[in-house]
C-alpha cells in the first residue's frame, strides 16, 4: 500500500517564528515531492517542489528531502498569518505512472 | 505560466440532472488531466487520470457511467457528473500535467463547487 502521511495538526506557530511541516512516504522508489497549499474553499496550489536528497529553498520556503529515511519536511521561516492554510504533501511513486499519492495535510495556524 | 482554468467555478442544480464542468490548460499541452473531488474538511480524492485522446481511467469506486470524462484536446478535459443527486454535491477540481516538462507535477484549476438540490 502506498502511502503518505501528514499529522493533521492543526499546528499553531507565532508570527514571525519558524514552521516546520512533516511528511512520510512508504514507498521507497519514490521519485518526486511536492508540497501544495490549500486555502479553505480553494483549490491547492504549488509551493514547492523537489527531487533529490538535502535542501531546497525558494524565498521563506525550504523543502528537505531525505531519501534514507523516507521523510520531506517544508519549513516556513518568518511565518506570516497569511500562511495560514492547509499544507498537502504528494508523493509521485514512479515515473511510470504521473499520479500522485496524496496526504491528508497539515492543518497549519500563524498567530499574530 | 501553468494557468489551469475550470468553468463553472460554481453550479448548483436539481436533482437527476446533469452537470458539466470544462477544465482548460492556458499556457501548456496537458497530456494528462486529473480530477479530483474533495468534501468538506477531508483530503483531496482522486476520481480519475484521462489521457488526451484515450479513455479515462477511474479510481475504484467511483462510477464511470456517471462521471463522464472526456478529454478531447491537449488543452480540454471535461468532466459530466450525469444524474445527478444531492450526495454527488461537492468541490471538484481538475488538474494538469505539462507533458513538455517531463515531470509529475500538477497544477490545479481553481475548483467547481457543485449543489445538488
Amino acid at each position: 500500500q502506498k502511502e503518505v502521511e501528514q499529522n493533521s495538526g492543526p499546528l499553531s506557530v507565532p508570527e514571525g517564528a519558524i514552521a516546520s511541516l512533516n511528511c512520510t512516504y512508504s514507498d521507497r522508489v519514490s521519485q518526486s515531492f511536492f508540497w501544495y497549499r490549500q486555502y479553505s474553499g480553494k483549490s491547492p496550489e504549488l509551493i514547492m517542489s523537489i527531487y533529490s536528497n538535502g535542501d531546497k529553498e525558494d524565498g521563506r520556503f525550504t523543502a528537505q528531502l531525505n531519501k534514507a529515511s523516507q521523510y520531506v519536511s517544508l519549513l516556513i521561516r518568518d511565518s506570516q498569518p497569511s500562511d495560514s492554510a492547509t499544507y498537502l504533501c504528494a508523493v509521485n511513486p514512479s515515473k511510470s505512472n504521473y499520479q500522485l499519492i496524496w496526504g491528508a495535510g497539515t492543518k497549519l495556524i500563524i498567530k499574530p | 505560466g501553468a494557468v489551469v482554468s475550470q468553468h463553472p467555478s460554481r453550479v448548483i442544480c436539481k436533482s437527476g440532472t446533469s452537470v458539466k464542468i470544462e477544465c482548460r490548460s492556458l499556457d501548456f499541452q496537458a497530456t494528462t488531466m486529473f480530477w479530483y473531488r474533495q468534501f468538506p474538511k477531508q483530503s483531496l480524492m482522486l476520481m480519475a487520470t484521462s489521457n488526451e485522446g484515450s479513455k479515462a481511467t477511474y479510481e475504484q469506486g467511483v462510477e464511470k457511467d456517471k462521471f463522464l470524462i472526456n478529454h478531447a484536446s491537449l488543452t480540454l478535459s471535461t468532466l459530466t457528473v450525469t444524474s445527478a443527486h444531492p450526495e454527488d454535491s461537492s468541490f471538484y477540481i481538475c488538474s494538469a500535467r505539462d507533458g513538455a516538462s517531463g515531470g509529475s507535477q500538477q497544477f490545479f484549476g481553481p475548483g467547481t463547487r457543485l449543489t445538488v438540490l
